[in-house]
Order: structure tokens, then C-alpha cells, then sequence
């Protein structure tokens, strides 16, 4: 099934610095989803991309799908306390299972 | 309406014993998805039921993991002859369709001692 390699695994920043957290495949993808997992939750859906060099914003959250398609981007800009959590790419397994792969994850702390 | 719910939310079995969790999909989605989750890694795929029929069950780990879903709406994922290394957040999500975005119940967290 596919793979995806994410960086950086933990990502310490100061409260009103932004943040970045990177998704990267050796295979064209025909999609790509975000989600993101508090402490002690469960993973809650942000966004999908679909389109070759998409580029989508959800208020302070800014996403983007590489050209080749192999490589999709998170951006967080001026961090704030709620944004801790762990950020996670997931993309669908093509010919293989029909359930999501998920990337290892972003851990995200962010220092008063 | 209402989310994902799982039942239940805890649950500490001994090395061996049989265990049995309960998944309630948001009503009128047609996938459920069931993942193992272990601590600081990412969910991995389990299986997958489009209404009644399990299309996909290349996660499974071992025939010890059976899962069902007979009426199309709750599931059950049931892990025979427990093993320490199946501790984990066992989560289940549910959509509209296979492509579509996944909604995540708040997992059973699985502690076999």
C-alpha cells in the first residue's frame, strides 16, 4: 500500500510563531487529508485536497498539494495554545485496503 | 445528530480472555472504518465495511480479530485470546463513502495485563 513519510515528528514553538508540517510520498496521490488529534482525543477531519497545486485556508491554517502531487504542506500561522495537538496526513491506500494510510504525525507543543 | 460512538470507552482484560467493542456509525453512512492506535503513532487500517459487507480486511493482525457489521449500522470488533501486544486505542470512523471525510468515534482504549 502507499506511504507517507511526515516532518518534523515534534515541533516545539514559541505562541504566536508559526508552524509547518510536511507530508511527502514516493507515488502520485489522488488525494490527501488532514486531521488533527488533541491530547486524549481522537483524530477530527480539517481538510481534503484533491487538485494538482491546490491550495487551501481555513483561517490561520493554510494547505497545499504539491504539482507532482507527492507532497502535501500544513502551515499554522502565529500559533495559539488550542492549536496543540498532533497534525496527521492520510492518504488512501490505492489498489491495496480501502482504508486511510496515516503519516506518523506532527506533534505539536507549543510554550506560553 | 449525533457522532461516532464506541463502547466501551475502557476496558482492561487479561492476557487470554475474549473481548468484544462496540462501534455506532452516524446514522445514514454507509462506510466504517475500524483502526488500532497505539501510543504516539499514527491510527493503521483495520478493515472496512461498505453497509453490511466487509470489503476489506487486509489490517487485521492475526485471525484472533473478527469484525462484523450485520444489519449495515453498529459494528463489533472482537479480539479472541487477548496478547499484551494488542493494547492500544482501537478507533472507529465512519462517512458518507469510502472517499469521503472520516468521522472518528472517541476510541476504546484496549489494556490487556
Amino acid at each position: 500500500g502507499q506511504q507517507v513519510m511526515q516532518i518534523p515528528q515534534y515541533q516545539h514553538v514559541q505562541e504566536g510563531e508559526d508552524f509547518t508540517t510536511y507530508c511527502n510520498s514516493s507515488t502520485t496521490l489522488s488525494n490527501i487529508q488532514w486531521y488533527k488529534q488533541r491530547p486524549g482525543g481522537h483524530p477530527v477531519f480539517l481538510i481534503q485536497l484533491v487538485k494538482s497545486g491546490e491550495v487551501k485556508k481555513q483561517k490561520r491554517l493554510t494547505f497545499q498539494f504539491g504539482e507532482a502531487k507527492k507532497n502535501s504542506s500544513l502551515h499554522i500561522t502565529a500559533t495559539q495554545t488550542t492549536d496543540v495537538g498532533t497534525y496527521f496526513c492520510a492518504v488512501g491506500s490505492g489498489g491495496g485496503a480501502d482504508g486511510l494510510t496515516f503519516g506518523k504525525g506532527t506533534h505539536l507543543i507549543i510554550q506560553p | 445528530g449525533a457522532g461516532v460512538s464506541q463502547s466501551p470507552r475502557y476496558k482492561v482484560a487479561k492476557r487470554g480472555q475474549d473481548v468484544a467493542l462496540r462501534c455506532d456509525p452516524i446514522s445514514g453512512h454507509v462506510s466504517l472504518f475500524w483502526y488500532q492506535q497505539a501510543l504516539g503513532q499514527g491510527p493503521e487500517f483495520l478493515t472496512y465495511f461498505q453497509n453490511e459487507a466487509q470489503l476489506d480486511k487486509s489490517g487485521l493482525p492475526s485471525d484472533r480479530f473478527f469484525a462484523e457489521r450485520p444489519e449495515g449500522s453498529v459494528s463489533t470488533l472482537k479480539i479472541q485470546r487477548t496478547q499484551q501486544e494488542d493494547s492500544a486505542v482501537y478507533l472507529c470512523a465512519s462517512s458518507f463513502s469510502r472517499d469521503y471525510e472520516q468521522y472518528f468515534g472517541p476510541g476504546t482504549r484496549l489494556t490487556v495485563t
